[in-house]
Protein backbone atom coordinates (compact mmCIF):
# COMPACT_ATOMS: atom_id res chain seq x y z
CA UNK A 1 0.00 0.00 0.00
CA UNK A 2 1.22 3.49 -0.42
CA UNK A 3 2.95 4.50 2.63
CA UNK A 4 5.43 7.23 3.79
CA UNK A 5 7.48 5.88 6.79
CA UNK A 6 10.02 8.69 8.44
CA UNK A 7 13.41 7.57 10.62
CA UNK A 8 16.30 9.06 11.92
CA UNK A 9 14.38 11.23 15.04
CA UNK A 10 16.07 11.64 18.38
CA UNK A 11 17.43 14.16 21.28
CA UNK A 12 19.98 16.42 19.71
CA UNK A 13 21.71 19.31 21.72
CA UNK A 14 21.82 22.62 20.68
CA UNK A 15 23.63 23.84 17.43
CA UNK A 16 23.63 20.32 16.91
CA UNK A 17 23.07 18.65 13.57
CA UNK A 18 20.39 15.86 12.65
CA UNK A 19 19.19 14.18 9.16
CA UNK A 20 15.68 12.37 8.58
CA UNK A 21 14.72 10.08 6.30
CA UNK A 22 11.23 9.50 4.63
CA UNK A 23 11.02 6.05 2.85
CA UNK A 24 8.04 6.00 0.28
CA UNK A 25 6.59 2.73 -1.02
CA UNK A 26 3.49 2.04 -3.16
CA UNK A 27 3.48 4.57 -5.46
CA UNK A 28 6.06 6.07 -7.91
CA UNK A 29 8.08 8.17 -5.85
CA UNK A 30 10.16 10.27 -8.29
CA UNK A 31 6.65 11.53 -9.58
CA UNK A 32 5.77 13.66 -6.66
CA UNK A 33 6.81 16.70 -4.96
CA UNK A 34 7.39 16.13 -1.53
CA UNK A 35 7.10 18.35 1.68
CA UNK A 36 8.38 17.83 5.41
CA UNK A 37 5.74 19.28 8.27
CA UNK A 38 6.46 19.86 11.73
CA UNK A 39 4.10 19.68 14.71
CA UNK A 40 5.72 21.22 17.93
CA UNK A 41 4.33 19.46 20.75
CA UNK A 42 0.46 20.75 21.88
CA UNK A 43 0.72 22.96 18.75
CA UNK A 44 0.01 23.60 15.10
CA UNK A 45 0.83 22.00 12.22
CA UNK A 46 4.30 24.64 10.25
CA UNK A 47 5.30 23.99 6.75
CA UNK A 48 8.99 23.27 6.47
CA UNK A 49 9.85 22.61 3.12
CA UNK A 50 9.23 21.18 -0.88
CA UNK A 51 10.76 19.77 -3.18
CA UNK A 52 10.01 19.41 -6.85
CA UNK A 53 9.35 15.81 -8.11
CA UNK A 54 13.15 15.70 -10.11
CA UNK A 55 14.62 18.08 -6.92
CA UNK A 56 15.01 20.96 -9.43
CA UNK A 57 13.61 23.37 -7.17
CA UNK A 58 13.25 23.78 -3.13
CA UNK A 59 11.29 26.11 -0.74
CA UNK A 60 11.47 26.94 2.75
CA UNK A 61 9.96 28.31 5.36
CA UNK A 62 12.04 31.05 6.32
CA UNK A 63 12.35 29.71 10.17
CA UNK A 64 14.44 27.03 8.52
CA UNK A 65 15.78 28.81 5.24
CA UNK A 66 19.86 28.43 5.89
CA UNK A 67 19.72 26.00 8.46
CA UNK A 68 17.80 22.78 6.81
CA UNK A 69 18.00 21.37 2.96
CA UNK A 70 15.63 18.97 1.98
CA UNK A 71 16.89 16.37 -1.14
CA UNK A 72 15.64 12.62 -2.21
CA UNK A 73 17.21 10.54 -3.92
CA UNK A 74 14.89 8.80 -6.61
CA UNK A 75 17.07 5.59 -6.78
CA UNK A 76 15.98 4.81 -3.40
CA UNK A 77 12.17 6.21 -2.97
CA UNK A 78 14.07 8.42 -0.11
CA UNK A 79 13.03 11.94 0.91
CA UNK A 80 15.64 13.72 3.31
CA UNK A 81 15.65 17.01 5.87
CA UNK A 82 19.19 17.39 6.82
CA UNK A 83 18.59 19.97 10.02
CA UNK A 84 21.73 21.72 11.00
CA UNK A 85 22.27 24.98 13.93
CA UNK A 86 19.17 23.04 15.84
CA UNK A 87 17.50 25.38 18.29
CA UNK A 88 14.93 24.79 20.79
CA UNK A 89 12.13 25.85 18.94
CA UNK A 90 12.82 23.16 16.50
CA UNK A 91 11.56 20.44 18.49
CA UNK A 92 8.48 19.05 17.07
CA UNK A 93 7.50 15.92 15.22
CA UNK A 94 8.25 16.24 11.42
CA UNK A 95 6.27 14.50 9.13
CA UNK A 96 6.92 14.05 5.61
CA UNK A 97 3.94 14.27 2.97
CA UNK A 98 3.17 13.35 -0.61
CA UNK A 99 1.99 15.87 -3.09
CA UNK A 100 -2.02 15.24 -3.89
CA UNK A 101 -2.45 14.56 -8.05
CA UNK A 102 -5.76 13.39 -9.21
CA UNK A 103 -5.50 11.10 -12.84
CA UNK A 104 -4.93 15.06 -14.88
CA UNK A 105 -3.49 17.09 -12.46
CA UNK A 106 -1.22 18.11 -9.09
CA UNK A 107 -2.79 20.44 -6.49
CA UNK A 108 -0.11 22.79 -5.24
CA UNK A 109 0.18 22.94 -1.33
CA UNK A 110 -2.09 19.76 -1.11
CA UNK A 111 -0.70 16.62 0.60
CA UNK A 112 -2.75 13.36 0.49
CA UNK A 113 -0.28 10.87 2.41
CA UNK A 114 1.49 11.95 5.43
CA UNK A 115 4.05 9.45 7.32
CA UNK A 116 3.07 8.55 10.78
CA UNK A 117 6.06 11.40 11.72
CA UNK A 118 9.31 11.16 13.93
CA UNK A 119 9.78 13.31 16.63
CA UNK A 120 13.03 15.81 17.00
CA UNK A 121 13.62 16.76 20.45
CA UNK A 122 16.35 20.04 21.13
CA UNK A 123 17.33 19.85 24.10
CA UNK A 124 20.64 20.61 26.64
CA UNK B 1 4.19 35.23 5.69
CA UNK B 2 1.47 35.55 8.02
CA UNK B 3 -0.46 32.35 9.92
CA UNK B 4 -4.26 31.93 8.69
CA UNK B 5 -6.98 33.14 11.15
CA UNK B 6 -8.78 30.06 12.70
CA UNK B 7 -11.45 30.04 15.69
CA UNK B 8 -9.52 28.11 18.52
CA UNK B 9 -12.66 25.64 18.78
CA UNK B 10 -15.41 25.02 17.71
CA UNK B 11 -18.91 22.41 18.81
CA UNK B 12 -21.80 20.77 17.61
CA UNK B 13 -24.73 18.30 18.63
CA UNK B 14 -24.75 14.92 16.42
CA UNK B 15 -26.79 15.50 13.51
CA UNK B 16 -25.83 19.55 13.52
CA UNK B 17 -23.50 21.20 10.99
CA UNK B 18 -20.53 23.49 12.10
CA UNK B 19 -18.61 25.29 10.01
CA UNK B 20 -15.02 26.45 10.45
CA UNK B 21 -13.54 29.42 9.43
CA UNK B 22 -9.90 30.15 7.71
CA UNK B 23 -8.98 34.04 7.49
CA UNK B 24 -6.14 35.61 5.60
CA UNK B 25 -5.88 38.89 3.94
CA UNK B 26 -6.50 40.22 0.24
CA UNK B 27 -2.99 39.07 -0.84
CA UNK B 28 -3.42 35.20 0.07
CA UNK B 29 -6.54 34.02 0.71
CA UNK B 30 -8.46 36.41 -1.26
CA UNK B 31 -6.65 35.62 -4.09
CA UNK B 32 -6.10 32.17 -4.75
CA UNK B 33 -7.72 29.24 -4.47
CA UNK B 34 -5.18 26.56 -3.22
CA UNK B 35 -6.62 26.35 0.16
CA UNK B 36 -7.20 23.11 1.61
CA UNK B 37 -8.42 21.33 4.60
CA UNK B 38 -6.79 18.96 6.77
CA UNK B 39 -8.35 16.73 10.06
CA UNK B 40 -6.27 15.59 12.91
CA UNK B 41 -7.95 13.44 15.52
CA UNK B 42 -5.65 12.95 18.84
CA UNK B 43 -2.00 11.13 17.79
CA UNK B 44 -2.43 10.79 14.50
CA UNK B 45 -0.97 12.35 11.29
CA UNK B 46 -3.25 14.87 9.21
CA UNK B 47 -5.92 13.54 6.68
CA UNK B 48 -6.73 15.34 3.60
CA UNK B 49 -10.23 16.53 3.85
CA UNK B 50 -10.52 19.38 0.74
CA UNK B 51 -8.18 21.17 -1.88
CA UNK B 52 -8.30 23.88 -4.14
CA UNK B 53 -11.85 25.31 -1.46
CA UNK B 54 -14.18 22.91 -1.95
CA UNK B 55 -13.22 19.49 -3.94
CA UNK B 56 -13.03 16.44 -1.68
CA UNK B 57 -10.19 13.75 -2.65
CA UNK B 58 -11.84 10.61 -3.16
CA UNK B 59 -12.86 9.03 0.26
CA UNK B 60 -13.60 11.34 1.83
CA UNK B 61 -17.49 12.05 2.85
CA UNK B 62 -19.66 13.96 1.29
CA UNK B 63 -20.82 15.60 4.69
CA UNK B 64 -17.59 17.67 4.63
CA UNK B 65 -17.46 20.37 2.06
CA UNK B 66 -15.60 23.65 1.42
CA UNK B 67 -16.27 26.84 0.27
CA UNK B 68 -14.66 30.61 -0.21
CA UNK B 69 -16.22 34.27 0.32
CA UNK B 70 -13.50 37.32 -0.21
CA UNK B 71 -10.75 36.91 2.14
CA UNK B 72 -12.59 33.52 4.33
CA UNK B 73 -12.19 30.04 3.49
CA UNK B 74 -14.39 27.94 5.56
CA UNK B 75 -15.25 24.03 5.99
CA UNK B 76 -18.22 23.20 6.55
CA UNK B 77 -19.13 19.64 8.51
CA UNK B 78 -22.82 18.52 8.24
CA UNK B 79 -24.50 15.86 10.00
CA UNK B 80 -22.09 15.73 12.66
CA UNK B 81 -21.07 12.36 13.74
CA UNK B 82 -18.76 11.43 16.64
CA UNK B 83 -15.56 10.31 14.99
CA UNK B 84 -15.44 13.85 13.61
CA UNK B 85 -13.94 15.02 16.92
CA UNK B 86 -10.31 16.38 15.98
CA UNK B 87 -8.38 19.30 15.33
CA UNK B 88 -9.01 20.57 11.54
CA UNK B 89 -6.23 22.90 9.82
CA UNK B 90 -6.78 24.90 7.00
CA UNK B 91 -3.74 25.60 4.48
CA UNK B 92 -2.45 27.86 1.79
CA UNK B 93 0.02 27.44 -1.09
CA UNK B 94 1.60 31.38 -1.58
CA UNK B 95 2.46 32.75 -4.77
CA UNK B 96 5.71 32.07 -3.35
CA UNK B 97 6.05 28.42 -3.67
CA UNK B 98 5.65 28.09 0.23
CA UNK B 99 2.78 27.15 2.43
CA UNK B 100 1.13 28.33 5.54
CA UNK B 101 -1.45 27.09 7.66
CA UNK B 102 -4.00 27.97 10.04
CA UNK B 103 -3.80 28.01 13.64
CA UNK B 104 -5.96 24.61 14.06
CA UNK B 105 -9.31 24.78 15.36
CA UNK B 106 -10.36 22.10 17.86
CA UNK B 107 -14.13 20.13 16.88
CA UNK B 108 -15.93 18.53 20.04
CA UNK B 109 -18.87 16.82 19.45
CA UNK B 110 -20.87 17.47 22.38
Amino acid sequence: QVQLVESGGGVVQPGGSLRLSCAASGFTFSSYGMHWVRQAPGKGLEWVAFIRYDGSNKYYADSVKGRFTISRDNSKNTLYLQMNSLRAEDTAVYYCAKLYCSSTSCYAGAFDIWGQGTMVTVSS
Amino acid sequence: QSALTQPPSVSGSPGQSVTISCTGTSSDVGSYNRVSWYQQPPGTAPKLMIYEVSNRPSGVPDRFSGSKSGNTASLTISGLQAEDEADYYCSLYTSSSTVVFGGGTKLTVL
